[in-house]
Protein backbone atom coordinates (compact mmCIF):
# COMPACT_ATOMS: atom_id res chain seq x y z
CA UNK A 1 0.00 0.00 0.00
CA UNK A 2 1.27 3.90 -0.50
CA UNK A 3 1.93 5.32 2.46
CA UNK A 4 1.49 8.93 3.10
CA UNK A 5 3.59 10.61 5.65
CA UNK A 6 2.15 14.23 6.95
CA UNK A 7 3.93 16.66 9.06
CA UNK A 8 3.79 18.35 11.27
CA UNK A 9 1.15 15.98 13.56
CA UNK A 10 0.41 19.24 15.15
CA UNK A 11 0.92 23.60 14.70
CA UNK A 12 -0.24 26.29 16.61
CA UNK A 13 -1.46 29.26 15.24
CA UNK A 14 -2.93 32.67 15.49
CA UNK A 15 -5.81 33.80 13.42
CA UNK A 16 -4.75 35.77 10.07
CA UNK A 17 -1.57 33.01 10.12
CA UNK A 18 0.02 31.67 7.00
CA UNK A 19 -0.39 28.11 7.81
CA UNK A 20 1.23 24.96 5.22
CA UNK A 21 0.70 21.19 5.87
CA UNK A 22 3.25 19.14 3.96
CA UNK A 23 2.15 15.38 2.59
CA UNK A 24 4.75 13.06 1.44
CA UNK A 25 4.08 9.84 -0.52
CA UNK A 26 5.96 6.75 -0.30
CA UNK A 27 5.94 6.08 -4.23
CA UNK A 28 5.07 8.74 -7.32
CA UNK A 29 1.00 9.27 -7.16
CA UNK A 30 0.61 11.82 -10.06
CA UNK A 31 -1.60 14.60 -8.95
CA UNK A 32 -3.87 12.15 -7.39
CA UNK A 33 -4.11 13.53 -3.63
CA UNK A 34 -7.02 15.68 -1.54
CA UNK A 35 -7.14 17.04 1.28
CA UNK A 36 -9.82 16.87 4.14
CA UNK A 37 -10.76 19.36 6.89
CA UNK A 38 -12.17 17.11 10.25
CA UNK A 39 -13.74 18.78 13.41
CA UNK A 40 -14.79 16.69 16.47
CA UNK A 41 -17.22 14.86 16.28
CA UNK A 42 -18.03 15.23 12.79
CA UNK A 43 -17.02 13.40 9.15
CA UNK A 44 -14.37 14.59 7.74
CA UNK A 45 -15.00 17.37 4.84
CA UNK A 46 -13.38 17.55 1.55
CA UNK A 47 -11.46 20.55 0.63
CA UNK A 48 -8.80 19.97 -2.40
CA UNK A 49 -8.84 17.48 -4.62
CA UNK A 50 -6.56 16.36 -7.55
CA UNK A 51 -3.44 17.75 -5.77
CA UNK A 52 -5.06 21.61 -5.98
CA UNK A 53 -9.06 21.53 -7.23
CA UNK A 54 -10.46 23.29 -4.62
CA UNK A 55 -14.13 22.02 -3.59
CA UNK A 56 -17.36 23.68 -4.56
CA UNK A 57 -17.86 25.37 -1.39
CA UNK A 58 -14.49 25.42 0.29
CA UNK A 59 -13.09 28.97 1.39
CA UNK A 60 -10.22 30.12 -1.43
CA UNK A 61 -8.06 30.97 1.42
CA UNK A 62 -7.03 26.89 1.35
CA UNK A 63 -5.08 26.06 -1.47
CA UNK A 64 -3.60 22.72 -2.61
CA UNK A 65 -0.53 22.14 -4.84
CA UNK A 66 2.36 19.38 -5.80
CA UNK A 67 3.10 16.30 -7.72
CA UNK A 68 4.75 13.52 -7.50
CA UNK A 69 5.45 12.55 -3.98
CA UNK A 70 5.65 15.81 -2.57
CA UNK A 71 2.55 17.51 -1.55
CA UNK A 72 1.31 21.03 0.37
CA UNK A 73 -2.43 22.63 1.70
CA UNK A 74 -1.87 25.70 2.53
CA UNK A 75 -4.26 28.23 4.62
CA UNK A 76 -3.43 31.46 3.81
CA UNK A 77 -4.97 33.77 6.60
CA UNK A 78 -6.10 30.88 9.71
CA UNK A 79 -9.69 32.30 10.33
CA UNK A 80 -11.47 31.05 13.84
CA UNK A 81 -13.63 28.19 12.27
CA UNK A 82 -10.41 26.49 10.44
CA UNK A 83 -9.38 25.14 13.73
CA UNK A 84 -9.32 21.55 13.33
CA UNK A 85 -7.72 18.50 11.97
CA UNK A 86 -6.52 18.22 8.52
CA UNK A 87 -5.82 14.68 6.52
CA UNK A 88 -4.30 14.34 2.95
CA UNK A 89 -5.11 11.13 1.26
CA UNK A 90 -3.60 9.55 -2.06
CA UNK A 91 -6.17 7.83 -4.72
CA UNK A 92 -2.85 6.61 -6.93
CA UNK A 93 -4.24 2.98 -5.99
CA UNK A 94 -6.73 1.02 -4.12
CA UNK A 95 -6.77 0.96 -0.99
CA UNK A 96 -6.83 4.59 -0.64
CA UNK A 97 -4.71 5.87 2.19
CA UNK A 98 -4.26 9.11 4.41
CA UNK A 99 -1.82 10.81 6.10
CA UNK A 100 -2.22 10.89 10.29
CA UNK A 101 -3.53 14.67 10.23
CA UNK A 102 -2.44 17.25 11.42
CA UNK A 103 -4.18 19.10 14.27
CA UNK A 104 -4.17 23.19 14.22
CA UNK A 105 -4.54 24.40 17.46
CA UNK A 106 -5.11 28.21 18.80
CA UNK A 107 -2.09 29.80 19.99
CA UNK B 1 -31.50 15.82 0.54
CA UNK B 2 -28.17 14.35 -0.44
CA UNK B 3 -27.48 12.31 2.46
CA UNK B 4 -25.54 8.42 3.38
CA UNK B 5 -27.15 6.88 6.45
CA UNK B 6 -25.02 4.27 8.37
CA UNK B 7 -26.65 1.52 10.54
CA UNK B 8 -25.38 -2.04 12.12
CA UNK B 9 -22.63 -1.23 14.18
CA UNK B 10 -22.26 -2.19 17.92
CA UNK B 11 -21.31 -4.03 20.61
CA UNK B 12 -19.67 -7.63 19.44
CA UNK B 13 -16.95 -10.20 21.01
CA UNK B 14 -13.81 -10.88 19.37
CA UNK B 15 -14.57 -13.75 16.66
CA UNK B 16 -18.05 -12.54 16.15
CA UNK B 17 -20.19 -10.97 13.02
CA UNK B 18 -21.72 -7.73 12.50
CA UNK B 19 -23.37 -6.10 9.19
CA UNK B 20 -23.13 -2.28 8.35
CA UNK B 21 -25.45 -0.95 5.93
CA UNK B 22 -25.65 2.22 4.17
CA UNK B 23 -28.92 3.80 2.91
CA UNK B 24 -27.91 6.77 0.09
CA UNK B 25 -30.49 9.31 -0.98
CA UNK B 26 -30.77 12.66 -2.75
CA UNK B 27 -28.42 11.72 -5.62
CA UNK B 28 -28.20 9.05 -8.20
CA UNK B 29 -26.38 5.71 -6.54
CA UNK B 30 -25.18 3.68 -9.21
CA UNK B 31 -23.30 6.28 -11.00
CA UNK B 32 -20.95 6.21 -7.89
CA UNK B 33 -17.74 4.09 -6.77
CA UNK B 34 -18.65 3.84 -2.86
CA UNK B 35 -16.53 2.93 -0.16
CA UNK B 36 -16.42 1.83 3.92
CA UNK B 37 -13.82 4.00 5.41
CA UNK B 38 -12.72 3.74 9.49
CA UNK B 39 -11.41 5.60 11.36
CA UNK B 40 -9.67 5.35 15.51
CA UNK B 41 -9.65 8.12 17.70
CA UNK B 42 -6.12 10.44 16.72
CA UNK B 43 -5.65 7.81 14.44
CA UNK B 44 -6.16 8.44 10.07
CA UNK B 45 -8.53 7.34 7.96
CA UNK B 46 -8.69 3.77 6.47
CA UNK B 47 -10.66 2.87 3.18
CA UNK B 48 -11.21 -0.55 4.51
CA UNK B 49 -13.36 -1.60 1.02
CA UNK B 50 -14.13 -0.53 -2.49
CA UNK B 51 -16.99 -1.41 -4.56
CA UNK B 52 -17.04 0.12 -7.99
CA UNK B 53 -20.88 0.97 -9.23
CA UNK B 54 -21.90 -2.15 -10.53
CA UNK B 55 -20.37 -4.26 -8.08
CA UNK B 56 -17.45 -5.94 -10.73
CA UNK B 57 -14.58 -4.26 -8.40
CA UNK B 58 -14.20 -4.56 -5.27
CA UNK B 59 -10.90 -3.93 -3.05
CA UNK B 60 -9.95 -4.24 0.39
CA UNK B 61 -7.22 -3.17 2.68
CA UNK B 62 -5.09 -6.26 3.40
CA UNK B 63 -5.52 -6.45 7.28
CA UNK B 64 -9.72 -7.47 6.31
CA UNK B 65 -9.65 -9.45 3.60
CA UNK B 66 -10.74 -13.07 3.57
CA UNK B 67 -12.49 -11.62 6.69
CA UNK B 68 -14.84 -8.48 5.63
CA UNK B 69 -17.02 -8.69 2.49
CA UNK B 70 -18.63 -5.46 0.61
CA UNK B 71 -21.80 -5.45 -1.49
CA UNK B 72 -24.38 -2.96 -2.99
CA UNK B 73 -28.06 -2.90 -4.12
CA UNK B 74 -28.26 0.30 -6.64
CA UNK B 75 -32.48 -0.59 -6.39
CA UNK B 76 -32.70 -0.34 -2.94
CA UNK B 77 -29.81 2.49 -3.09
CA UNK B 78 -27.88 0.74 -0.16
CA UNK B 79 -24.20 -0.59 0.53
CA UNK B 80 -23.51 -3.24 2.93
CA UNK B 81 -20.21 -4.28 4.86
CA UNK B 82 -20.49 -7.89 6.16
CA UNK B 83 -17.19 -8.52 8.68
CA UNK B 84 -16.24 -11.87 9.80
CA UNK B 85 -14.38 -12.51 12.47
CA UNK B 86 -14.03 -9.54 14.32
CA UNK B 87 -10.43 -8.32 16.24
CA UNK B 88 -10.35 -5.00 18.89
CA UNK B 89 -8.49 -4.11 16.03
CA UNK B 90 -11.55 -3.93 13.70
CA UNK B 91 -13.20 -1.43 16.63
CA UNK B 92 -13.79 1.85 15.12
CA UNK B 93 -15.59 4.35 13.50
CA UNK B 94 -17.39 3.31 10.41
CA UNK B 95 -18.50 5.79 7.67
CA UNK B 96 -20.11 5.15 4.33
CA UNK B 97 -18.50 7.46 1.82
CA UNK B 98 -19.14 8.22 -1.70
CA UNK B 99 -15.70 8.26 -4.25
CA UNK B 100 -15.51 11.28 -6.73
CA UNK B 101 -12.65 11.04 -9.16
CA UNK B 102 -9.48 10.85 -6.55
CA UNK B 103 -11.56 11.83 -3.62
CA UNK B 104 -14.16 11.18 -1.13
CA UNK B 105 -17.36 13.50 -1.37
CA UNK B 106 -20.14 12.95 0.57
CA UNK B 107 -19.58 10.93 4.38
CA UNK B 108 -22.83 9.16 6.15
CA UNK B 109 -22.10 10.26 9.94
CA UNK B 110 -20.46 6.60 10.71
CA UNK B 111 -21.48 4.05 12.96
CA UNK B 112 -19.11 2.60 16.27
CA UNK B 113 -18.22 -0.45 15.93
CA UNK B 114 -17.10 -2.05 19.23
CA UNK B 115 -15.12 -5.07 19.57
CA UNK B 116 -14.30 -6.32 23.48
CA UNK B 117 -14.97 -8.96 24.93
Amino acid sequence: DIQMTQSPSSVSASVGDRVTITCRASQDINIWSAWYQQKPGKAPKLLISAASSLQTGAPSRFSGSGSGTEFTLTISSLQPEDFATYYCQQAKGFPWTSGQGTKVEIK
Amino acid sequence: EVQLVESGGGLVQPGGSLRLSCVASGFTFSNHWMSWVRQTPGKGLEWVATIKQDGSEKYFVDSVKGRFTISRDNAENSMHLQMNSLRVDDAARYYCARLILGATDLWGQGTLVTVSS
